[in-house]
């Protein structure tokens, strides 16, 4: 099975900080990848697939970048609506893995 | 608009069995992958299941594998989540969602608002 392992598994920041977090995979993965987020109480988000391409309706301060093992989702300038827990998701193999998730706090 | 309605979930004991259903509707049922996820409470997200558009394949996390079993109509737009010797640790919210392609090689774009499953005696 494919580990997703995400860094760090919590942050602390203020709006209009540059956040980056990254998850690697234990295998390749070419761009199988997938980031999510989900606000308190809420459902989960698609973002960004494809490792890079930002899902319809999404702002473009999200980005993602990355191939193979190592991959980095970037919010360049943090808004009060993006404090919440992160997710990156292998669909390269079965199980499609979910990274253990990063919570963007606010400072 | 594109939705997703689970239904089936409840308070089960130990051992026991649910059958989660997922009512889908604004597109083409038949011609997407579906997959349940499921987050315990205060989790992270977990994988359980996805099934191809055709539903010729079918895919388990080894921590439901032989217990749970995926299925659809694609007639009815509906999938279904076969739940058997439930354990604790299956105790979670359970969602529907929608793969952007016909198999799992795609990602999981549209959720449902989730059912909640609680194994306990």
């Amino acid at each position: 099975d494919i580990q997703m392992t995400q860094s760090p598994s919590s942050l602390s920041a203020s709006v209009g900080d540059r956040v980056t977090i990254t998850c690697r995979a234990s295998q390749g993965i070419s761009t199988y990848l997938a980031w999510y987020h989900q606000k308190p109480g809420k459902v989960p988000k698609l973002l960004i697939y494809a490792a890079s391409t930002l899902q319809s309706g999404v702002p473009s301060r999200f980005s993602g970048s990355g191939s193979g093992t190592d991959f980095t989702l970037t919010i360049s300038s943090l808004q009060a609506e993006d404090f919440a827990t992160y997710y990156c998701q292998n669909y390269y193999s079965a199980p499609l893995t979910f990274g253990g998730g990063t919570k963007v706090e606010i400072k | 608009e594109v939705q997703l309605l689970e239904s089936g979930g409840g308070l089960v004991q130990p051992g026991g069995s649910l059958r989660l259903s997922c009512a889908a509707s604004g597109f083409t049922f038949s011609t997407y992958a579906m997959s349940w996820v499921r987050q315990a409470p205060g989790k992270g997200l977990e994988w359980v299941s996805d099934i191809r558009n055709s539903g010729s394949s079918t895919y388990y996390a080894d921590s439901v594998k032989g217990r749970f079993s995926i299925s659809r109509d694609n007639s009815k737009n509906t999938l279904y989540l076969q739940m058997n010797s439930l354990r604790a640790e299956d105790t979670a919210v359970y969602y529907c969602v929608k793969m952007s392609g016909d198999n799992h090689h795609y990602a999981l774009d549209v959720w449902g608002q989730g059912t909640a499953v609680t194994v306990s005696s």
